[in-house]
């Protein structure tokens, strides 16, 4: 069961701005990096940012992340067609162990 | 470029023992901690457990599923990550990924099937 709390599903039309919030506590996001993925339909999950708001090479500088005390955000800016997948967010919790947040998935009006 | 190649997935029945393979390229793996990651049918990603690199003492750490019944394990020669599974439950059904750090780089996955 999941600790890091995600809404199921976000939504927008092309062009428009996304952001997936993610909700945790002071035990995991309070005191650790967030990291974020993007898992396509049918695909592998892919790093998306890391330590809350680092991009990998490769990732369009349309998404970023954020982190305020409990919480993290994911935005999507300028939506496009391809970013339909689900999101994930993930953070350490003081038992060592990586949890991962419940998934949003994003639908392209 | 980095590439992880799982293997080693199929259908068991309940109670019995798989082991995972995931063969690793295109990045220095000695000095690499790695992880599994698993998600079942339709659900959500859940962390199985790490493994850090001999430099940093090669212990592992598990997720809740994985305590008690599997094994992370290493061999930097073969530059491949292992993950050994006993006493398997039909919930352990799923994709099992393996990723270099935190999930920085993601293998495609090996399908495992725990069915009577």
């Amino acid at each position: 069961q999941s600790v890091l709390t995600q809404p199921p599903s976000a939504s927008g039309t092309p062009g428009q701005r996304v952001t997936i919030s993610c909700s945790g506590s002071s035990s995991n996001i309070g005191r650790s990096f967030v990291n974020w993925y993007q898992q396509l339909p049918g695909k592998a999950p892919k790093s998306l940012i890391y330590s809350s708001d680092q991009r990998p090479s490769g990732v369009p500088d349309r998404f970023s992340g954020s982190k305020s005390g409990t919480s993290a955000s994911l935005a999507i800016s300028g939506l496009q067609s391809e970013d339909e997948a689900d999101y994930y967010c993930a953070a350490w919790d003081p038992n060592g162990q990586f949890v991962f947040g419940t998934g949003t998935k994003v639908t392209v009006l | 470029d980095v590439q992880l190649v799982e293997s080693g997935g199929g259908l068991v029945k309940p109670g019995g023992s798989l082991r995972l393979s995931c063969a690793a390229s295109g990045f220095s793996f000695t000095t690499t901690w790695m992880s599994w990651v698993r998600q079942a049918p339709g659900k959500g990603l859940e962390w199985v457990g790490r493994i850090k690199t001999k430099a940093d003492g090669g212990t592992t750490d598990n997720g809740p599923p994985a305590q008690g019944r599997f094994t992370i394990s290493r061999d930097d020669s073969k530059n491949t990550l292992y993950l050994q599974m006993n006493s398997l439950k039909t919930e352990d059904t799923g994709m099992y990924y393996c990723t270099t750090g935190f999930g920085d780089h993601w293998g495609q996955g090996t399908l495992v099937t725990v069915s009577a």
